[in-house]
């Protein structure tokens, strides 16, 4: 079974541009959830979607991160614009309804110069 | 709020050493407890979780974690570290409903001399 996919898996883009992240999670997982690390930083909660639904974006910095779970299966994170202070490690996870254990991918490092 | 700290940004072990990271957690009910390794370049990967019952908890790669409510702590142990252990280690608490929107420890880097 595939796990939780993430792409790409490292970006580069110049401040004041759009990136979109990907997160492919687990098949059947309702759950979907986005954290980042910034540089330094403790990993932090972004948002998390129940299917299609977004159950808690608490975490969202601002509204220069818009978040999407079409048909509830793969998820994006946009980021417009980017600031230099975007950059981190931006994780997606993902677990069944229910079930509490949360599988991590493997990151997407954002760099913004 | 929910807290989580991990007093020891940085350790270092000599291989075949014992090992204990220490985690505290701040949580206004009884949480549930995890244990993540990230290794350079990979993905975080679960080691252990507790829920309830026994409060050792047993994980993968050998390592282990006690549960003691009275001192809000949730440590990891291994008894002998191996080279391939060097990682970073993060502890996490999560809510006991639906979804898992973890709370995580600053991390603890693990390097492993030989």
């Amino acid at each position: 079974e595939a796990g939780v996919t993430q792409f790409p898996s490292h970006s580069v883009i110049e401040k004041g541009q759009t990136v979109t992240l990907r997160c492919d999670p687990i098949s059947g997982h309702d759950n979907l959830y986005w954290y980042r690390r910034v540089m330094g930083k403790e990993i932090k909660f972004l948002l998390h979607f129940v299917k299609e639904s977004k159950q808690d974006e608490s975490g969202m910095p601002n509204n220069r991160f818009l978040a999407e779970r079409t048909g509830g299966t793969y998820s994006t994170l946009k980021v417009q614009p980017a600031e230099l202070e975007d950059s981190g490690v931006y994780f997606c996870a993902s677990s069944q309804f229910g079930n509490t254990e949360a599988f991590f991918g493997q990151g997407t490092r954002l760099t913004v110069v | 709020a929910q807290s989580v700290t991990q007093p020891d940004i940085h350790i270092t072990v000599s291989e075949g050493a014992s090992l204990e990271l220490r985690c505290n957690y701040s949580y206004g009910a009884t949480p549930y407890l995890f244990w993540y390794v990230q290794s350079p370049g990979q993905g975080l990967q679960l080691l252990l979780k507790y829920f309830s019952g026994d409060t050792l908890v047993q994980g993968i790669k050998g390592f282990e974690a006690e549960f003691k409510r009275s001192q809000s702590s949730f440590n990891l142990r291994k008894p002998s570290v191996h080279w391939s252990d060097a990682a970073e280690y993060f502890c996490a608490v999560g809510a006991r409903t639906n979804g898992q929107n973890f709370v995580f420890g600053p991390g603890t880097r693990l390097s492993v001399l030989p």
